[in-house]
Parts: structure tokens; C-alpha cells; sequence
């Protein structure tokens, strides 16, 4: 089985504009979760979204937002970039019965200049 | 809210020795999982063991077991037989059985292994 990947690996971007980025979870996997990455601030739970609803929300901004799509992939969306925002996102899916551990995706480096 | 606390920031052991790594977390929870991941170089989080808190018997998974102890909120683990791929930052994960997949993470331990 392919693991789950996430687009683009890489991105840079300027304070202002906004980005999406792209999660494809594993084959059968229907939640797919999301997390920030920062060195002061760790790793922070973003959303998680399950048949295409968001079942939980972490505490970030309403400039964060996601959605899934009827095939299980997930996107998500920051607008008016900060450069706070710079850090590296996780995507991890997972099967909904048991047992349901989170696998994850190789992430994708956002730099806001 | 639930809290994981990772109180060694480094870590680090001779190759094939063994090294414990340390985890207390917060809950009023009943049942819930705890699982200690493994974030290489290249960034790719990897879970190493899982821990359901109704199990009494600690988890195990070729050289690497945790020592759970549930009334202490302890979730510690020990690597065995040290390898140089054993190098990573090692994060402390603990989440709810019920209802969404949240992860909360501890801050992390970087593990350095000596040759």
C-alpha cells in the first residue's frame, strides 16, 4: 500500500498570501488529521476530518481552515500568510475501526518570508 | 486538558547500550492510548509502540518496550541494544479512545547515539 502523501514538499511564500496544501491518505483510511509543526511551539493539532466533516478543531485562527473531498484527500488553506505561519504541516490518516494508529506523511515545509 | 510532558530535552547512548526515555502525562480519562513516536532527519514520523491504558501488560516491539505505570501517569521508553539508526527525535503521544484521532505531543526528546 502506498503511504500517505502530502503536496507540495516544499513551499515558500510571502506574508499576505495564502497556500494550500494537499493530503492524499493511505488506501481505505478515511480520517485524515493535520498538525503544525514549529520549534518553539511543537507539535499542535490543527483539524481532523472524517467523511468529509470536521469532526475536531484545534485552537488556531479561523485563517486555518481544511476540507476533505469525497475520496478521503484533505486540503488546507491558510490565508494572509504570517511569519508565524512558517513551519513544517503534517498530515497522518488513519482507519476508522481497530486498530487505528495515525500514520503520517512526510509533511510539507511552508517558509513565509 | 490533557498534558504530555517530556522532561529530558536530549538524550544520548553508546551504540548497542540501552536508554530510557522518559513521559508523564495529565488526564481524567479512563481509557485512552499512549504511543511514542520516532521523527528521523527527514522528518518522517514514524510510530514505534502503542499502549492501551486498559492493558496492564506492557507493550513490547523487538527492542523497544515501555514501561507503563498508570496510577504514576508514566509512559517511559527503553530502548534496547542501541543502533546509530536509532537516532531521531522521539515524541510521547497520548490520545482519547473515543471520537476524533487528536494526538497531543510532548515536546520531544533528541536521542544521539554514540558510536
Amino acid at each position: 500500500k502506498a503511504g500517505v502523501t502530502q503536496t507540495p514538499r516544499y513551499l515558500i511564500k510571502t506574508r499576505g498570501q495564502q497556500v494550500t496544501l494537499s493530503c492524499s491518505p493511505i488506501s481505505g483510511h478515511r480520517s485524515v488529521s493535520w498538525y503544525q509543526q514549529t520549534p518553539g511551539q511543537g507539535l499542535q493539532f490543527l483539524f481532523e476530518y472524517f467523511s468529509e466533516t470536521q469532526r475536531n478543531k484545534g485552537n488556531f485562527p479561523g485563517r486555518f481552515s481544511g476540507r476533505q473531498f469525497s475520496n478521503s484527500r484533505s486540503e488546507m488553506n491558510v490565508s494572509t500568510l504570517e511569519l508565524g505561519d512558517s513551519a513544517l504541516y503534517l498530515c497522518a490518516s488513519s482507519y476508522s475501526g481497530d486498530p487505528n494508529e495515525q500514520f503520517f506523511g512526510p509533511g510539507t515545509r511552508l517558509t513565509v518570508l | 486538558a490533557q498534558t504530555v510532558t517530556q522532561s529530558q530535552p536530549e538524550m544520548s547512548v553508546q551504540e548497542a547500550e540501552t536508554v530510557t526515555l522518559s513521559c508523564t502525562y495529565d488526564t481524567s480519562e479512563s481509557d485512552y492510548y499512549l504511543f511514542w513516536y520516532k521523527q528521523p532527519p527527514s522528518r518522517q514520523m514514524i510510530l514505534v509502540i502503542r499502549q492501551e491504558a486498559y492493558k496492564q501488560q506492557n507493550a513490547t516491539e523487538n527492542r523497544f518496550s515501555v514501561n507503563f505505570q498508570k496510577a504514576a501517569k508514566s509512559f517511559s521508553l527503553k530502548i534496547s541494544d542501541s543502533q546509530l539508526g536509532d537516532a531521531a527525535m522521539y515524541f510521547c503521544a497520548y490520545r482519547k479512545v473515543q471520537g476524533a484521532q487528536k494526538l497531543v505531543f510532548g515536546q520531544g526528546t533528541r536521542l544521539t547515539i554514540n558510536p
